[in-house]
């Protein structure tokens, strides 16, 4: 009973240094999500995917790539990291037959750019 | 576009006070609207959520009602306690392709004994 599951939970890089987020789900969902959150903004939404092979930009994607080869799996990276990428990442799905709109949220990765 | 605005926090009250966040928001349509809860450390959980005008969400003592008239949806409970300290957020969807999440800026509770 994963749900969602982020890796890693927490991680320091230098300015311009590289990473991946790794996100993964168990549920089958088609949808997946790349939110940040910073202090008074509440969650942004970085980049998401419909589908297999699908990505598209949400509203703060500058700075950020990511991958859905995998429908399980959902990647977000940093190519060059800034200080101003500092936040916590979370990712999220939902299920195309959830007419609810049931999202399901991992833990979180708490990313330092120093 | 869509957008959430919350009361700013904290709100601190003390054990077995009546809460209440206020929450309003702007959309296209008639989208779902959720609250989220955040405990320190932890991830977002769903709390309650409300998918058509007047449509009352409930749980674990807190409720919200779709108010479509004044585009709102704030947050109450009768009698608070200390575990219920932590980030709430509201948000909505908006049932485009992208089934994303649209949120507040989050209110932060704490609850005094």
């Amino acid at each position: 009973n994963a749900g969602v599951t982020q890796t890693p939970k927490f991680r320091v890089l230098k300015t311009g240094q590289s990473m991946t987020l790794l996100c993964a789900q168990d549920m089958n969902h088609e949808y997946m999500y790349w939110y940040r959150q910073d202090p008074g903004m509440g969650l942004r939404l970085i980049h998401y995917s419909v589908g297999e092979g699908t990505t598209a930009k949400g509203e703060v994607p500058d700075g950020y790539n990511v991958s859905r080869l995998k429908k399980q799996n959902f990647l977000l990276g940093l190519e060059s990291a800034a200080p101003s990428q500092t936040s916590v990442y979370f990712c999220a799905s939902t299920g195309v037959q959830d007419n609810n709109y049931g999202y399901t949220f991992g833990s979180g990765t708490r990313l330092t750019v120093v | 576009g869509n957008s959430v605005t919350q009361m700013e926090g904290p709100v601190t009250l003390s054990e077995e006070a009546f809460l209440t966040i206020n929450c309003t928001y702007t959309a296209t349509g008639y989208p779902s609207l959720f609250w989220y809860v955040q405990y320190p450390g932890e991830g977002l959980q769903l709390l309650l959520k409300a998918t058509k005008a007047d449509d009352k969400g409930s749980n674990k003592g807190f409720e919200a009602t779709y108010r479509k008239e004044t585009t709102s949806f704030h947050l109450e409970k009768g009698s608070v306690q200390v575990s219920d300290s932590a980030v709430y957020f509201c948000a909505l969807s908006d049932h485009t392709g992208r089934r994303a999440l649209t949120f507040g800026s989050g209110t932060r509770l704490q609850v005094q004994p």
